[in-house]
């Protein structure tokens, strides 16, 4: 079974600066998705980044950016110029490629911006 | 993009009784949806996945029959929770996938809705 583990329950930075979460998973399938989602106070789930386990390139969106290390079964947010609306839990995701599309989240990571 | 509504998003019931929460795909047909219940602080777990037009499959431990699951349409999917009993209380979440598959790979994501917090007195 697919596992994602987040070992940093909590995180904080200083606004404008850069923070990185951490995320390893254990899969033994080749061909998967990861993903981090957001989810605000409102608890609404916000897909952040995703990144597909066949491409090398690591993907990124605006300030956002992943390290995506597939031997290492690594995948790390690196959130730049951090912003006060980017607090929230961070929750990283596997999901298989093909069939099943279910998604295992990690615990989540409690990201608190500091003025 | 991609809407998904949840109805209604907060209820209060008495416990014994039932409650019947809607998950909505608003600008796309979805032949699956999930369900997933988060306690506070955390993680999504998830509860069943909802195939239009046949019958849910749930996740190891999770009571079907508690946890009645209809998707009866393209773009509607209900979970009932029946006899609701204090340890019911949860935040209830769906999501739903756009129809389509690309060379046998699922490649859409799924699209959250608001979530639905329950509380059973």
């Amino acid at each position: 079974a697919q596992t994602v583990t987040q070992s940093q329950p909590e995180m904080s930075v200083q606004e404008a600066e850069t923070v990185t979460l951490s995320c390893t998973y254990d899969t033994s399938e080749s061909d998967y998705y990861l993903f981090w989602y957001k989810q605000p106070p409102s608890r609404q789930m916000i897909l952040v980044i995703r990144q597909e386990a066949y491409k090398q390139q690591n993907a990124t969106e605006n300030r956002f950016s992943v390290n995506f290390q597939k031997a290492a079964k690594s995948f790390s947010l690196k959130i730049s110029d951090s912003q006060l609306g980017d607090a929230a839990m961070y929750f990283c995701a596997y999901r298989y490629s093909f069939g099943n599309e279910k998604l295992t989240f990690g615990t989540g990571t409690r990201l608190t911006i500091i003025p | 993009g991609a809407v998904v509504s949840q109805h209604p998003s907060w209820v209060i019931c008495k416990s014994g009784t039932s409650v019947k929460i809607e998950c909505r795909s608003l600008d796309f047909q979805a032949t699956t949806m999930f369900w997933y219940r988060q306690f506070p602080k955390q993680s999504l777990m998830l509860m069943a996945t909802s195939n239009e037009g046949s019958k849910a499959t749930y996740e190891q431990g999770v009571e079907k029959d508690k946890f009645l699951i209809n998707h009866a349409s393209l773009t509607l999917s209900t979970l009932t929770v029946t006899s609701a009993h204090p340890e019911d209380s949860s935040f209830y979440i769906c999501s739903a996938r756009d129809l389509g598959l690309a060379d046998q790979k699922t490649t859409y994501e799924q699209y959250f809705g608001p979530g639905t917090r329950l509380t059973v007195t």
